[in-house]
């Protein structure tokens, strides 16, 4: 267990189904991130929150919709997907913006869209 | 721009032979960081080093040794007497400087998938 816990582990949809990912951490972070790693790309930063506010849209297509409720709580929702958009979807917290040491991974989601 | 590259792409050894994982960098700044991540099968990435560039001092952690070399950009892994829990892939990154003026996101290398066989 990392601290940052990532839900669903694995997850198949549909490209017309919507599907939400949960990002949770309770390490008192107040920064959080979601990655996107593709096979053999290396991995790309989409969204960044702070403080519960989006500081960063890495030009992720807006099928992709985060939500940060709180400061423990991200969720990425899904809807209409593409087949290129199967990967491993990471969530990250740091304890502040840019936090020099290093943030804390979850295990990440694998999604797969048929 | 900012771009780490991680030339090998996977890597195969025998178990207690010592292995070293490249990685050369770019970047304009004057400060910036540097870091090792490791990503077992179970996904998650495991923080291993930082490095600031004015520390050129090399580190080593157990059987982990990192060389940081800003004449040639490179912040060069090697893991010493190899062990099958080694397997992994593993990242090198690149901090840019952003949001005030401190450090943030992580630039990332493709990974060097090293693969230790008993």
């Amino acid at each position: 267990e990392t601290g940052v816990t990532q839900t669903p582990r694995h997850l198949v949809m549909g490209m017309t189904n919507k599907k939400s990912l949960k990002c949770e951490q309770h390490l008192g972070h107040n920064a959080m991130y979601w990655y996107k790693q593709s096979a053999k790309k290396p991995l790309e930063l989409m969204f960044v929150y702070s403080l519960e506010e989006r500081v960063e849209n890495n030009s992720v297509p807006s099928r992709f919709s985060p939500e940060c409720p709180n400061s423990s709580h991200l969720f990425l929702h899904l809807h209409t997907l593409q087949p290129e958009d199967s990967a491993l979807y990471l969530c990250a917290s740091s304890q502040v913006l840019g936090e020099l040491y290093g943030y804390t991974f979850g295990s990440g989601t694998r999604l797969t869209v048929v | 721009a900012q771009k780490v590259t991680q030339a090998q792409t996977e890597i195969s050894v025998v178990e207690k032979e010592d292995v070293t994982l490249d990685c050369v960098y770019e970047t304009r700044d004057t400060t910036y960081y540097l870091f090792w991540y490791k990503q077992p099968p179970s996904g998650e990435l495991v923080f291993l080093i930082r490095r600031n560039s004015f520390d050129e001092q090399n580190e080593i952690s157990g059987r982990y040794s990192w060389n940081f070399q800003k004449s040639t950009s490179s912040f060069n892994f090697t893991i010493t007497a190899s062990q099958v829990v080694d397997s992994a892939v593993y990242f090198c990154a690149l901090s840019e400087a952003r949001y005030g003026g401190s450090q943030g996101n992580l630039i990332f290398g493709k990974g060097t998938k090293l693969s230790v066989k008993p």
